[in-house]
């Protein structure tokens, strides 16, 4: 069974760090696509940062600097660094697998985790 | 970066009502379209993926039509579990955009 369990999320000050994690089970994390996907009451749904079987990666522009995805192929586990945090950036985080299979659409969720920045 | 929009961005149903819900995209984006249903505190959950393929263990009444930039998605019979929030998204280009949403609520 495919399963994608996010950790790491809390509350931060601007200007301040977190690294969320995402670990996999039932699949290879290194096989997929894969990406971080964030959700704000105002600004709905929107992709943050993806990374490709073959390790290229894509940033939106809102987090390009700030924000470094990887992937840790040992431990099956998807990671999200997050540096110099602006109250902009407080949503949730969901993790998210794209599936070939289904056209490149997103087949499977993490549960989502909170991300306050505040002072 | 593809500009999807979705409307109505609500809408008041009775249980048993069609219901059709579209979304069109900012360029030709051919059947790359995927809908999702969300609801309350929960991730969003696959329902249509190509614009029209079911995906696995979705119930028959949702169905999915459209391509190039107008895209539907059609609940034949809404039932209670399917007040929720229903998003687009489009899976040709890089960033794989997300429409704004659609609140279904009860009538």
């Amino acid at each position: 069974e495919v399963q994608l369990v996010e950790s790491g999320g809390g509350l931060v000050q601007p200007g301040g760090s977190l690294r969320l994690s995402c670990a996999a089970s039932g699949f290879t994390v290194s096989s997929n696509y894969m990406g971080w996907v964030r959700q704000t009451p105002g600004k709905g749904l929107e992709w943050v940062s993806v990374i490709y079987s073959g390790g290229s990666t894509f940033y939106a522009d809102s987090v390009t600097g700030r924000f470094t995805i990887s992937r840790d192929n040992s431990k099956n586990t998807l990671y999200l660094q997050m540096n110099n945090l602006r109250a902009e950036d407080t949503a949730v985080y969901y993790c998210a697998r794209v599936e070939g299979a289904v056209a490149g659409a997103i087949d499977y969720w993490g549960q989502g985790i909170l991300v306050t920045v505040s002072s | 970066d593809i500009q999807m929009t979705q409307s109505p961005s609500s809408l008041s149903a009775s249980v048993g009502d069609r219901v059709t819900i579209t979304c069109r995209a900012s360029q030709s984006i051919s059947s790359s379209s995927n809908w999702y249903q969300q609801k309350s505190g929960k991730a969003p959950k696959l329902l249509i993926y190509a614009a029209s393929s079911l995906q696995s263990g979705v119930p028959s009444r949702f169905s999915g039509s459209g391509s190039g930039t107008d895209f539907t998605l059609t609940i034949s019979s809404l039932q209670p579990e399917d007040f929720a929030t229903y998003y687009c998204q489009q899976s040709y280009s890089t960033p794989r955009t997300f429409g704004q949403g659609t609140k279904v609520e009860i009538k």
